[in-house]
C-alpha cells in the first residue's frame, strides 16, 4: 500500500520561501510510471493543482504559480519536494502531496496534508 | 472562480439518491477523462471515480459517474450519514494554459 507523508514548517514569513517534502513509502519513485504531485487547499476553499514531477525530473506547473514554484525529486530518499518563493498570506493553505498514474488522469493516493500559514 | 462548475451544495435524506453536476468545456471535460474525489471533514481527498465512471477497489457501487459532452455527473444512491462530505470533480485542461483543474466542490448534506 502506497503512503505519502508531507513534512515541513507550519509557519513561513511573508516574502520567504515555503519548502515542503513528501516521503513516499510502499513504492519506489524511481520505478517510473507516476507523476508526483502537489495540490493545495486554501482554508474553506476548493483544491488547486500546483504541479507535478516525473521521476526523470520532467515538471509540469500551474501557469498561475509557475514563476514561483519548483518541484524536485530525490530518488535516493524516495522523496519529492515543493518550493514556493515570495510567499504572501494568500499562500496560506493545506498542502497535499499526491500520486498520479502517468497513463491515467487521476490522483489515486494522497498524503494527509499539512497546513502552512504565512504570517510574520 | 473554478474552471469546472459545481453546485455549492446538495442535500437529500438518508436512503435517497443525489446527483452532483460538473460543467466544463471542450478543452477539459469535453476531451479528457473526469475523476471525482470525496473529502470527509478534516481529511484528505479520496479518489471516488476515475476515467468518468470507474470505481477504485473498495468504493461501493452506490457511487457512480457519467459524462456527456462537456459535463459530468456523480451519482450517490442509498445515502448514508457517512456520505456527508465535500465532493470535487477534476480533469486535465488542455488549453494553451495546460493544467489540471478541479471544480469548486459540492457540500453534500444528508438530512
Amino acid at each position: 500500500q502506497v503512503q505519502l507523508q508531507e513534512s515541513g514548517p507550519g509557519l513561513v514569513k511573508p516574502s520567504q520561501t515555503l519548502s515542503l517534502t513528501c516521503t513516499v513509502s510502499g513504492g519506489s519513485i524511481s520505478s517510473g510510471g507516476y507523476y508526483w504531485s502537489w495540490i493545495r487547499q486554501h482554508p474553506g476553499k476548493g483544491l488547486e493543482w500546483i504541479g507535478y514531477i516525473y521521476y526523470s525530473g520532467s515538471t509540469y506547473y500551474n501557469p498561475s504559480l509557475k514563476s514561483r514554484v519548483t518541484i524536485s525529486v530525490d530518488t535516493s530518499k524516495n522523496q519529492f519536494s515543493l518550493k514556493l518563493s515570495s510567499v504572501t498570506a494568500a499562500d496560506t493553505a493545506v498542502y497535499y502531496c499526491a500520486r498520479r498514474i502517468a497513463a491515467r488522469p487521476h490522483f489515486d493516493y494522497w498524503g494527509q496534508g499539512t497546513l502552512v500559514t504565512v504570517s510574520s | 472562480q473554478s474552471v469546472l462548475t459545481q453546485p455549492p451544495s446538495v442535500s437529500a435524506a438518508p436512503g435517497q439518491k443525489v446527483t452532483i453536476s460538473c460543467s466544463g468545456s471542450s478543452s477539459n471535460i469535453g476531451n479528457n477523462y473526469v475523476s471525482w474525489y470525496q473529502q470527509l471533514p478534516g481529511t484528505a481527498p479520496k479518489l471516488l471515480i476515475y476515467e468518468n465512471n470507474k470505481r477504485p477497489s473498495g468504493i461501493p457501487d452506490r457511487f457512480s459517474g457519467s459524462k456527456s459532452g462537456t459535463s459530468a455527473t456523480l451519482g450517490i444512491t442509498g445515502l448514508q450519514t457517512g456520505d456527508e462530505a465535500d465532493y470535487y470533480c477534476g480533469t486535465w485542461d488542455s488549453s494553451l494554459s495546460a493544467l489540471w483543474v478541479f471544480g469548486g466542490g459540492t457540500k453534500l448534506t444528508v438530512l
